[in-house]
């Protein structure tokens, strides 16, 4: 593994039903993100976590849940799947989140999801 | 809540220069990225800027005025792989990152 995976690549789910998306870093980073893009609307902070055993809420929470138990994963579940989570989801990473230095966010590849 | 605007599409000839602007209110400011993101591909780091004033990397350059709530990134010597979106993201109080809605380069030969 060498920077940040997403999995599933791509995913049809039929409305209600319970989804987790997998994000998992090797780069010891402190800090992770998951946003969600939508056409016109660029990228939306939905769950973070500043450090291991930490979470926040981000702009569009709602419908979301994440957990943080280790400094590698951070999984995103959508309890429910409504057609209005149909979206683009990426994890992101940073060395801190406490704005030390230039701090970067590094994206991983993306998770494609339709919720029918 | 936080404000970002950049153009939303520019077209250019292959070997000229573009310059994408992006305007921001924000609560608080902690510095002001470019990223880039190729169709299906996730963003990628482009430039960062804290300080006022130009920061250039080989062909990309860009600009902050801190007083005006404005950037730029500057393309220059475009090439057909330069074709992709750029993402104007800034960091802000709470060192969370809001994003533009990205604006769509299309570089023609």
């Amino acid at each position: 593994i060498a920077g940040i995976t997403q999995a599933p690549t791509s995913q049809i789910l039929a409305a209600g039903r319970r989804m987790t998306l997998r994000c998992t870093q090797d780069m010891r980073h402190n800090a992770m993100y998951w946003y969600r893009q939508d056409l016109g609307l660029g990228l939306r902070l939905i769950h973070y976590s500043n450090t291991a055993g930490t979470t926040g809420k981000g702009e569009v929470p709602d419908g979301y849940s994440v957990s943080r138990a280790n400094t590698d994963d951070f999984p995103l579940t959508l309890a429910s799947a409504v057609p209005s989570q149909t979206s683009v989801y990426f994890c992101a990473s940073s060395d801190s989140a406490g704005g030390i230095g230039t701090d970067t966010q590094y994206f991983g590849p993306g998770t494609r999801l339709t919720v029918l | 809540g936080q404000n970002i605007d950049q153009p939303t599409e520019m077209t250019a000839t292959e070997g000229a220069i573009v310059q994408i602007n992006c305007t921001y209110q924000t609560s608080g400011f902690n510095g002001l990225f470019w990223y880039q993101q190729h169709a299906g591909e996730a963003p990628t780091f482009l430039s960062y800027n804290v300080l006022d004033g130009l920061e250039e990397k080989g062909r990309f350059s860009s600009f902050l005025s801190r007083s005006k709530g404005y950037s730029y990134l500057l393309l220059k010597e475009l090439q057909m792989k330069d074709s992709a979106s750029y993402l104007c993201a800034v960091r802000d109080g709470d060192y969370k990152l809001s994003f533009g809605a990205g604006t769509t380069v299309t570089v023609r030969a």
